[in-house]
């Protein structure tokens, strides 16, 4: 049974560029989060879907952020234009809606650098 | 306010010895998480505990959980080299729509 799949894995690119992280749920899940981890501020949820309609993006930082998900099996995380204090690990994960209290399913996450 | 504050922030033991790391948060929950992170990799869901529920195993984990004192602890026993990772505890607070909020983890270091 696959995991959930994030590409790609690493990503160096110079500020400015604009940068998209795509990401496959686990087939059957439902709800899609999108995360960021760094040192400083640890795991911070960034937005996060239910039935591919977005619930919460409160925590998306700034507007040079969006995500999408076009249908079930996809999501992309957008920066544009992106800056180095972008510059972490991001994941995704998802889960089954439902059936009350279920885990959260994570990704292997990308690595961006913005140089 | 940050909701889910692991402590230690690093804990270093022998193969063996056990590992105790808490956990405390700030509002009202309906259930708490503990999540381990491989250098790496992303986060694996390790055990639920329920507002409900005062402990819980799985194998060589406990998880204790005192919602009096908005706290919860993960004691993994006899504790090998493999469990070196970071534990992160993630709560999912009451009217949240399932959102949960993870705490910055402990660092184990398990020396063989």
């Amino acid at each position: 049974d696959a995991g959930v799949i994030q590409s790609p894995r690493h990503e160096v690119t110079e500020m400015g560029q604009e940068v998209t992280l795509r990401c496959k749920p686990i087939s059957g899940h439902n709800s899609l989060f999108w995360y960021r981890q760094t040192m400083m501020r640890g795991l911070e949820l960034l937005i996060y879907f239910n039935n591919n309609v977005p619930i919460d993006d409160s925590g998306m930082p700034e507007d040079r952020f969006s995500a999408k998900m076009p249908n079930a099996s996809f999501s992309t995380l957008k920066i544009q234009p992106s800056e180095p204090r972008d510059s972490a690990v991001y994941f995704c994960a998802s889960r089954r809606l439902g059936t009350g209290n279920q885990p959260q399913h994570f990704g292997d996450g990308t690595r961006l650098s913005i140089l | 306010s940050q909701q889910g504050e692991e402590d230690p922030q690093a804990l270093s033991i022998q193969e063996g010895e056990n590992a105790t790391m808490n956990c405390s948060y700030k509002t009202s929950i309906n259930n708490l998480q503990w999540y381990r992170q491989n250098s790496g990799r992303g986060l694996v869901h390790l055990i639920l505990i329920r507002s409900n529920e005062r402990e819980k195993h799985s194998g060589r984990l406990r998880v204790t959980l005192d919602t009096s004192k908005k706290s919860s602890s993960l004691l993994i026993t006899a504790s090998r080299a493999a469990d070196t990772a970071s534990y992160f505890c993630a709560t999912d607070g009451r009217g949240s729509n399932y959102k949960l909020t993870f705490g910055k983890g402990t660092l184990l270091t398990v020396n063989p």
